[in-house]
């Protein structure tokens, strides 16, 4: 049982460069989620999957784009980056039942740190 | 005025101080509460999660205070190993889901 994995660890791309994060959780949660996380900023939320099929934007969602592939997997895509892109990212997953309304908790994937040049 | 605020620190205690901290959150219509711990470089772990009533597990005590808009966080005894960085969590109901929102976390550093 890994828990929620992200690949790669670590990233330096040039302006303009376009990659995807990947994110996959085998705890078989419902809600998913993408934050950055900037020094002296803390975690924001960039976008989250509330159930299979369905993503919403959070509070940092421009110049950024999300598929969730399936219940498992919830990617992040930079389609031409920018160096205000430089951040550690982090994907969580939530079991979240449908219809609660009570929050329960998240657990991370150990991040990702992106350097655009 | 941000949604949730924290006091960034550091707090710099001795081993064995008691030390507290607090955070405010905008949104009255906020339903759950948490504080997650984050140590240097290393992805958020929950910490504990924040009822109304209180809760207690063994030297950390969190509240909550829904009239004033906070919640808190006890640490007593304090341990070498509890210099992290502490976040507290908000989530707000939007269209059926919980969305979360974090504070910008409070560092501690205790030392000997």
């Amino acid at each position: 049982n890994a828990g929620v994995t992200q690949t790669p660890k670590f990233q330096v791309l040039k302006t303009g460069q376009s990659m995807t994060l990947q994110c996959a959780q085998d705890m078989n949660h419902n809600s998913m989620y993408w934050y950055r996380q900037d020094p002296g900023m803390g975690l924001r939320l960039i976008y989250y999957s509330a159930s299979e099929g369905t993503t919403d934007k959070g509070e940092v969602p421009n110049g950024y784009n999300v598929s969730r592939l399936n219940k498992r997997e919830f990617s992040l895509r930079l389609e031409s980056a920018a160096p205000s892109q430089t951040s550690v990212y982090f994907c969580a997953s939530s079991e979240q039942l449908a219809g609660a309304v009570t929050g329960d908790t998240q657990y991370f994937g150990p991040g990702t740190r992106l350097t655009v040049l | 005025r941000k949604e949730v605020e924290q006091d960034p620190g550091p707090f710099n205690v001795p081993e064995g101080a008691t030390v507290a901290f607090n955070c405010t959150y905008s949104n009255s219509a906020s339903q759950s509460f948490f504080w997650y711990r984050q140590d240097c470089r290393k992805e958020p772990k929950l910490l504990m999660s924040v009822y109304s009533s209180g809760n207690e597990d063994g030297r950390f005590t969190a509240q909550l205070n829904r009239a004033s808009q906070y919640i808190s966080l006890l640490i007593r005894d304090s341990k070498l190993s509890d210099s992290a960085t502490y976040l507290c969590v908000v989530n707000r109901v939007s269209g059926g889901s919980y969305i979360p929102t974090f504070g910008r976390g409070t560092s501690l550093i205790v030392h000997p």
